[in-house]
């Protein structure tokens, strides 16, 4: 069936530092939406991409989907605490409301 | 406040016992969705209901039943036949309406952790 694969799991920066998680898809998506999941927490909308080769900005993340529609990336440039988290990308299905979620991206700001 | 409501926040099941989880949302959303997820794991689809007096079975329907007989309510039961329910289970809800060829988001409730006794 449909997979969304994303990596890493996990990701370990220091504070300052860049962040980025990567989706694959064996197959194309009408369109990618990522979540942030904080600790203990339920998931939250970040933003939707649907168009081939979309790049979407909020303050410091950039989101990007990929000129096939099989890729998708998240960066954070110049983490703060406030990012911690585990974020998910959610792959669309044109035949119904269904998403194809990945594993997560756990992002952990060392001490 | 829109929103959706799960209850409770904590179950305990005993053995052989079925249990059921409460979702409601006041969002007049038609879609509503069950996830499981698993510690450090990702979400995994166990039912979803598009419009009310239909749902279809997601990806570990196993062990599971829902009903959706109010549209602002979507009740998933546990069964006895589930055998390692202990997770954590997310309900969703989203309104069907496209929005420049995408989807609407899914809007979550707080979550129900069922554990085992």
């Amino acid at each position: 069936g449909q997979q969304v694969m994303q990596i890493p799991q996990y990701q370990h920066v220091q504070e300052g530092e860049d962040f980025t998680t990567y989706c694959n898809s064996s197959t194309t998506l009408s369109n990618i939406q990522w979540y942030k999941q904080r600790p203990g927490g339920h998931p939250v909308f970040l933003i939707q991409l649907v168009k081939s080769g979309e790049v979407k900005k909020q303050k410091r993340l950039t989101f990007q989907f990929g000129e096939a529609k099989k890729n998708s990336s998240l960066h954070i440039t110049a983490t703060q605490t406030t990012d911690v988290g585990t974020y998910f990308c959610a792959g669309g299905r044109d035949s119904n409301y269904q998403l194809i979620w990945g594993a997560g991206t756990k992002l952990i700001i060392k001490p | 406040d829109g929103g959706i409501t799960q209850s409770p926040k904590y179950l305990f099941r005993k053995e052989g016992q079925n249990v059921t989880l409460s979702c409601e949302q006041n969002l007049n959303h038609d879609a509503m969705y069950w996830y499981r997820q698993d510690p450090g794991q990702g979400l995994r689809l166990i039912y979803y209901s598009q419009i009310v007096n239909d749902f279809q079975k997601g990806d570990i329907a196993e062990g599971y039943s829902v009903s959706r007989e109010k549209k602002e309510s979507f009740p998933l039961t546990v069964t006895s036949a589930q055998k390692n329910p202990t997770a954590f289970y997310l309900c969703a809800s989203s309104s069907p309406r496209l929005t420049g060829g995408g989807r609407q988001p899914q809007h979550f409730g707080d979550g129900t952790r069922l554990s085992i006794l």
